[in-house]
Order: structure tokens, then sequence, then C-alpha cells
């Protein structure tokens, strides 16, 4: 059973330019969320989509875009990148929108770590 | 608002010694409160949760965390540490049920030494 899968797992990119980092969920799960992990910090949340809708958001800017396709992968899309961008982004399947923190679990991919230059 | 604070950046123990990892909460309602281990290069895991049931929880790999509510605690204990447990670790608050966003603590870093 494949756990989340991310891809890249690693991308350099220069101020300005644009990105889009993909998961793949957790067989079964329908449920998927974004987070952002800057050197020596936790995990900041991004957004969380469910049913191809967004249904939470973090206090993140405009910049920061989603989308999830049917089969419930998901992509994160960051525009006119900054080098305060650069970080870890990690993704999160789970089951059952709405229940991951009340008593659900988060299963997470090993992350894409993107270099703003 | 809710917010979270671990006390400790790095704690460093020996390996067979007792470990204790410390998290303080605050949550304008009810909270759930979890705790995530990351290995180097590798996704973050769960190692246990609180969810409004038994105060004293109990996780995987011998960790265990006790939910205090009158000292807004939540802090993670092992009896006896593994090198193996040498990783991240991250304290997290939700509010239950309803409109939530999780909060990440900024991590403790556990050194075990042989």
């Amino acid at each position: 059973d494949a756990g989340v899968t991310q891809s890249p797992t690693h991308l350099i990119k220069t101020r300005g330019q644009q990105v889009t980092l993909r998961c793949s969920p957790k067989s079964g799960h329908d449920t998927v969320s974004w987070y952002q992990q800057a050197l020596g910090q936790g995990p900041q949340f991004i957004f969380q989509y469910y049913e191809e809708e967004e249904r939470q958001r973090g206090n993140f800017p405009d910049r920061f875009s989603g989308h999830q396709f049917p089969n419930y992968s998901s992509e994160l899309n960051v525009n006119a990148l900054l080098l305060g961008d650069s970080a870890l982004y990690l993704c999160a399947s789970s089951l059952f929108y709405g229940t991951e923190f009340i008593g659900g679990e988060l299963f997470f991919g090993e992350g894409s770590r993107l270099t703003v230059l | 608002a809710q917010s979270v604070t671990q006390l400790d950046s790095h704690v460093s123990v020996s390996e067979g010694t007792p470990v204790l990892l410390r998290c303080n909460y605050s949550s304008s309602y009810s909270p759930s409160l979890f705790w995530y281990v990351q290995h180097p290069n590798k996704g973050l895991q769960l190692l246990l949760k609180y969810t409004s049931a038994a105060t004293l929880v109990k996780g995987i790999n011998g960790f265990e965390a006790e939910f205090k509510k009158s000292e807004t605690s939540f802090h993670l204990t092992k009896p006896s540490a593994h090198m193996s447990d040498a990783a991240e670790y991250f304290c997290v608050v939700s509010l239950s049920g309803g409109s939530y966003i999780p909060t990440f603590g900024r991590g403790t870093s556990l050194i075990v030494h042989p």
C-alpha cells in the first residue's frame, strides 16, 4: 500500500518564477493538506482540499494556490517566488474531511524541498 | 485562538535513560492534541493523540503523554531512550470539531548519546 508520495523531491528556482508541487494521497484517502516547513520551524498549515474544493486556509498570501483532482491527488502552486518561500513543502492526506484532528490521523509525505535563489 | 509552545528546542539524553519533551498549549476550546515525530529526510509520523478520552495516552514505540488541563500541558515521555528515538518531535494542537487550523510547535530535537 503506497503511502503519500510527493514530487519533485528537490527543486531550485529563482525569484519571480512559479513552481508546481504534486502530491498523491495514501490509497483510500480523500482529503489533502499542504504545509510549509521552514528550516528550524514546525510545519505551517497552508490549505486543505476535499471534494476538489479548498476547505480551510492558513495565513498564506494568494500567491499560494492549489488544486485537487477527481482522483484525490493535489497540486500546490506558488507564483512570484520570494527568497522566503524556500522551505520543505509537506503534503498530508487523511480519510474523511474534518476528522483528522478530532481522532483521525494525518499521513505525511517526505516533502518537496524548494530552494529559491 | 490557539497556540502551542515546546519548551525545549533540544533535549539530550543517554541511551536507556528517561525522555521528557515538554509541550504547553492554549486553546479557547477543548483541544485535540498530538505528538508527531520526524526523522531526518522523512515525513512526519503520528506518535499519539489526545481527543478528550483518557488523559494518559499511549503511543507507538513506548511513548506516552499525559493531558493536564489545569496546567495546559501535554508532555511526552518515554521510560528508556533508544538510539533510534533521535529525531525531531512536534506537538500539535487543534480544536475538537468545527472549523480549525492545526498549529504545530517549533519542534524539539531529541539527541540520544550511546
